[in-house]
């Protein structure tokens, strides 16, 4: 069965300072990656998607950033954080549809970050 | 693209009565529609969801259903339970064009508060 695991868990990060939250999925290959963010009490924005290594595509502009370096990871980074960076990070994946027909996205656990 | 309306944003029932949550969306080419339960702190969570070939889906206590004309999708839960409580997401999903992620389009959620 597929799994996926990101890290930290939580973090609390100085405004300016850089950020890395790291995702892996176990059990499939080349699955399509997200990183949706969770405002307090908010809904689910996202960020980025992957369908490939090297493959990124961006969803709003802001100051952070994200990686694929292998099939099965995904990376978001910032070089320097901003308050309203603070948020509830998602990592998720989806099997590459092969048809018409929507797939079920399954998420991480969550990243819970504050910039203070 | 693709937008999903979703009411109410709050939904306060007593314990054992039943919960209706209700999403629109703008897409008549979407053909999967997952809900997500997310439970505080923690990740979104697959449900239930429905695809356009079919008009109604159920699992227990809870059940969906789909008025393609109409363009809206409602989510039942009968005789609600505390653990009920969280807040739940609707989402479509259009017809795969080729080329990029497979994209869900989220509603704002539903906060549903059980009562003892």
């Amino acid at each position: 069965s597929q799994t996926i695991h990101q890290w930290p868990a939580t973090l609390v990060q100085p405004v300016g300072s850089p950020l890395s939250l790291e995702c892996t999925v176990e059990g499939t290959s080349n699955p399509n990656l997200y990183w949706y963010r969770q405002a307090a009490g908010r809904g689910l924005q996202l960020l980025f998607y992957s369908v490939g290594i090297g493959q990124i595509s961006s969803e709003v502009p802001q100051n952070l950033s994200a990686s694929r370096p292998q099939d099965r990871q995904f990376i978001l980074s910032s070089k320097k954080l901003l308050l309203s960076d603070s948020g509830f990070y998602l990592c998720a994946w989806t099997f590459v549809r092969t048809s018409g027909s929507g797939n079920t996205i399954y998420f991480g656990e969550g990243s819970w970050l504050t910039v203070v | 693209g693709e937008n999903v309306e979703q009411h109410p944003s709050t939904l306060s029932v007593q314990e054992g009565d039943s919960a209706v949550i209700k999403c629109t969306y703008s897409d008549s080419a979407s053909n999967y529609f997952p809900w997500y339960k997310q439970e505080l702190g923690k990740r979104p969570q697959l449900i239930i969801d429905i695809r356009s070939n079919v008009g109604e889906k159920k699992d227990q206590r809870i059940a969906v259903t789909l008025n393609k004309t109409a363009k809206h999708f409602s989510l039942h839960i009968t005789e609600t339970q505390p653990e009920d409580s969280a807040v739940y997401f609707c989402a479509a999903s259009p017809v795969y064009s080729g080329g990029g992620a497979d994209g869900l389009t989220f509603g704002k959620g539903t906060h549903l508060i059980i009562q003892p």
